[in-house]
């Protein structure tokens, strides 16, 4: 069965302080790995998509990496307006077009 | 504007009253999709349409159904809602492309609440 689980569930941070949130999966076939960021009370934004393993983006602060088992979202020095639940989605070959979303790393940054 | 919109953004209703949350899209989007976001158990997907007549369950389609008559929208009907569907629902679009569904673009949001 395919899984998505995020890793921590919840993250607290001093601004400034480099982390990772991890995002494993297990699908048959990967066509797409997506990130989103989602405020509270409000629906979630894209981040970033990621196709294949060795795969890397990056915006602003925010990194994201892919391999064959799972992706990491590295924030460098972090503000606290990056506090924010983070979700990862994965789009796979077996599931004809459904998506399966992880349950998301809450993020805070402490000023 | 780009956008999805979602109606109502709040409705509180009762057991077994008959509902419609519409949904739409103006970025010509061949797929849209509803979710459902509890806590503890992260959003979980409803239903998706590829395209127009086109209609697939998710993984939480029971007590749901939905119909995709237009390309831009795609309303959510529960027919005889009941309390476990008390929940924070979104709708999303997204284009479609060789790797199959792109990113998503979702609506506010709306917060059921079922007596």
């Amino acid at each position: 069965e395919d899984q998505v689980t995020q890793s921590p569930e919840a993250l607290r941070l001093q601004e400034g302080e480099s982390s990772s949130l991890n995002c494993s999966y297990t699908v048959s076939g990967l066509r797409g790995l997506f990130w989103y960021r989602q405020d509270p009370g409000k629906g979630p934004e894209f981040l970033f998509t990621l196709y294949s393993a060795g795969e890397e983006k990056e915006k602003e602060r925010l990194k994201a990496t892919l391999t064959k088992k799972e992706s990491f979202l590295h924030i460098t020095a972090p503000k606290p307006e990056d506090s924010a639940t983070y979700l990862c989605a994965v789009h796979s070959l077996n599931r004809d077009d459904k998506i399966i979303f992880g349950k998301g790393t809450r993020l805070h940054i402490l000023p | 504007e780009a956008q999805v919109t979602q109606n109502p953004r709040y409705l509180i209703t009762v057991t077994g009253k008959k509902l419609t949350v519409t949904c739409s899209q103006n970025m010509n989007h061949e797929y849209m999709s509803w979710y459902r976001q509890d806590p503890g158990l992260g959003l979980r997907q409803i239903y998706y349409s590829m395209n127009v007549e086109v209609t697939d369950k998710g993984d939480v389609p029971e007590g749901y159904k939905v119909s995709r008559k237009e390309k831009r929208n795609f309303p959510l009907i529960l027919e005889s809602p009941s309390p476990n569907q008390t929940s924070l629902y979104f709708c999303a679009s997204s284009s479609t492309g060789l790797a199959g569904v792109n990113e998503q673009f979702f609506g506010p949001g709306t917060r059921l609440t079922v007596l």
